[in-house]
C-alpha cells in the first residue's frame, strides 16, 4: 500500500473549519484514502474514506485532488472534542486492514 | 455495550510474569487484530486473525502469542513480560462487507 505524508501537528480555532492535508503521491488507481482519528489514547475511530470523488458524511468532508496525489480532510466546525491525532491511510480496501499503516498522523489541537 | 471490549483496561505486572489480554466483539466480524502503541507513536500490528483457524504474525510478534477461542474472542499473551512491552494495547475487528474497522478502548500495560 502507498505511504502517506502528514504534518506533525496543526492548530485550529474552535468553531472554524479544520483542514488536514495528506500527501499520497504514489497512490495506485484502485487504492482508497481512509481517515481515522484517535482521541486521547482511545481506540482509533473511522471518519471517512473515498476513491476519486469528494465525500461527505456527518463527521467530515474528504476532498481528493483530481490527480489523487493528495487529499484534505475537512472538519467544518471544529469543537474542542475534535482535538485528536488524525491518520491518513491509503489502501485497496478494508479487506487489507492488516496492511493499514497507522503512522504518527497529525495532532490537531482545537483551541477555544 | 461496546462493540469491542478489552479486559483488563489497566494492568501492572512484574518482569517474567505471564499475562493475558482479552478481547471480545459483538460485531460478528471474522477478522480480529492486536496492536500496540508506544507514547507519541502510531499503532503497530502484533498479530491478526482472519477467522478462527487462521492466525498470522504482524510487524512485531516476537514475545507475544495469541489464541482465537471463538469468532468473538481473540486473546493476546505475553509469556514472560519484559519492561519494553510496557505500552497501550488495542484490539480491533473488521469485515470486508463494512467500510470501517472497530477498535476497543485499549489496555494500558505496565511491566515493572
Amino acid at each position: 500500500d502507498a505511504k502517506t505524508t502528514q504534518p506533525t501537528s496543526m492548530d485550529c480555532a474552535e468553531g472554524r473549519a479544520a483542514n488536514l492535508p495528506c500527501n499520497h503521491s504514489t497512490i495506485s488507481g484502485n487504492e482508497y484514502v481512509y481517515w481515522y482519528r484517535q482521541i486521547h489514547s482511545q481506540g482509533p475511530q473511522y471518519i471517512i474514506h473515498g476513491l476519486k470523488n469528494n465525500e461527505t458524511n456527518e463527521m467530515a468532508s474528504l476532498i481528493i485532488t483530481e490527480d489523487r496525489k493528495s487529499s484534505t480532510l475537512i472538519l467544518p466546525h471544529a469543537t474542542l472534542r475534535d482535538t485528536a491525532v488524525y491518520y491518513c491511510i491509503v489502501s485497496q480496501s478494508i479487506y487489507n486492514f492488516n496492511k493499514f499503516y497507522f503512522g504518527s498522523g497529525t495532532k490537531l489541537n482545537v483551541k477555544p | 455495550d461496546a462493540d469491542v471490549t478489552q479486559t483488563p483496561r489497566n494492568r501492572i505486572t512484574k518482569t517474567g510474569k505471564r499475562i493475558m489480554l482479552e478481547c471480545s466483539q459483538t460485531k460478528g466480524h471474522d477478522r480480529m487484530y492486536w496492536y500496540r502503541q508506544d507514547p507519541g507513536l502510531g499503532l503497530r500490528l502484533i498479530y491478526y486473525s482472519f477467522d478462527v483457524k487462521d492466525i498470522n504474525k504482524g510487524e512485531i510478534s516476537d514475545g507475544y502469542s495469541v489464541s482465537r477461542q471463538a469468532q468473538a474472542k481473540f486473546s493476546l499473551s505475553l509469556e514472560s513480560a519484559i519492561p519494553n512491552q510496557t505500552a497501550l494495547y488495542f484490539c480491533a475487528t473488521s469485515d470486508e462487507k463494512n467500510t470501517e474497522a472497530f477498535f476497543g478502548q485499549g489496555t494500558r500495560l505496565t511491566v515493572v
